[in-house]
């Protein structure tokens, strides 16, 4: 069974620092996506990650993706207060079902 | 480009009632993909239209059904409804498939159901 974690799941950070939310899953996939929700808001697909190695950058923010470890990144480099919502993301299979499992999100608030 | 628009946006039924929702993707796009969000499941993957065949289907029970339309219009019914279908529920269109593009969402139906 495909099991999508993401760590951490809450993070409070301060303006102008890096961190990085992690996201592992348990079977063979290579395709991973990243979204963004603002409260009470819909989602907004921010990356698509379609094989191993991809890295992608947008603004802030830059996604990786490494299959062999079944791990995805997603670094946010010096945080601004608009990058405050929840993150979550999601593993496809591609060669099997090709469902695709969510992780519970991150949520992440920055303190101006 | 006019995004993608959920109708109806908020909606309250009782339990036993029945849903349809409505999505009309991007102009252009051909694939559909609903989502429902809850608390307590997360988000969830119900099922996935292209060109007006279902592409794949999620984890739910058989009272949830989609179709999609010529003009790429894309409808979700739930019947007999309980009260852990309360949800938001969010579609996605893409040009070609949410598998290889990104997705763009539209705002979502709040169901409640009492």
């Amino acid at each position: 069974e495909l099991k999508v974690e993401q760590n951490p799941l809450f993070l409070s950070m301060q303006e102008g620092k890096n961190y990085t939310i992690y996201c592992n899953y348990s079977t063979t996939s290579d395709r991973l996506y990243w979204y963004r929700q603002d409260p009470g808001k819909s989602l907004e697909s921010l990356f698509v990650l379609l094989s191993n190695g991809a890295v992608k950058q947008e603004g802030r923010l830059m996604a990786s993706l490494d299959t062999k470890a079944r791990l995805s990144t997603l670094h946010i480099t010096a945080a601004v207060h608009d990058l405050s919502a929840t993150y979550f993301c999601a593993v496809d299979r591609p060669r099997r079902d090709d469902k695709i499992i969510f992780g519970k999100g991150t949520r992440l608030h920055i303190l101006p | 480009k006019a995004g993608v628009t959920q109708t109806p946006r908020y909606l309250i039924k009782t339990r036993g009632q029945q849903v349809t929702l409505s999505c009309s993707p991007i102009s252009g796009h051909r694939s559909v993909s609903w989502y429902q969000q809850t608390p307590g499941q997360g988000l969830q993957f119900l099922f996935e239209y292209f060109s007006e065949t279902q592409r794949n289907k999620g984890n739910f029970p058989g009272r949830f059904s989609g179709r999609q339309f010529s003009n790429s219009r894309s409808e979700m019914n739930v019947s007999t409804l309980e009260l852990g279908d309360s949800a938001l529920y969010l579609c996605a269109s893409s040009p070609g498939g949410r598998s290889q593009e990104t997705q763009y969402f539209g705002p979502g139906t709040r169901l409640l159901v009492l």
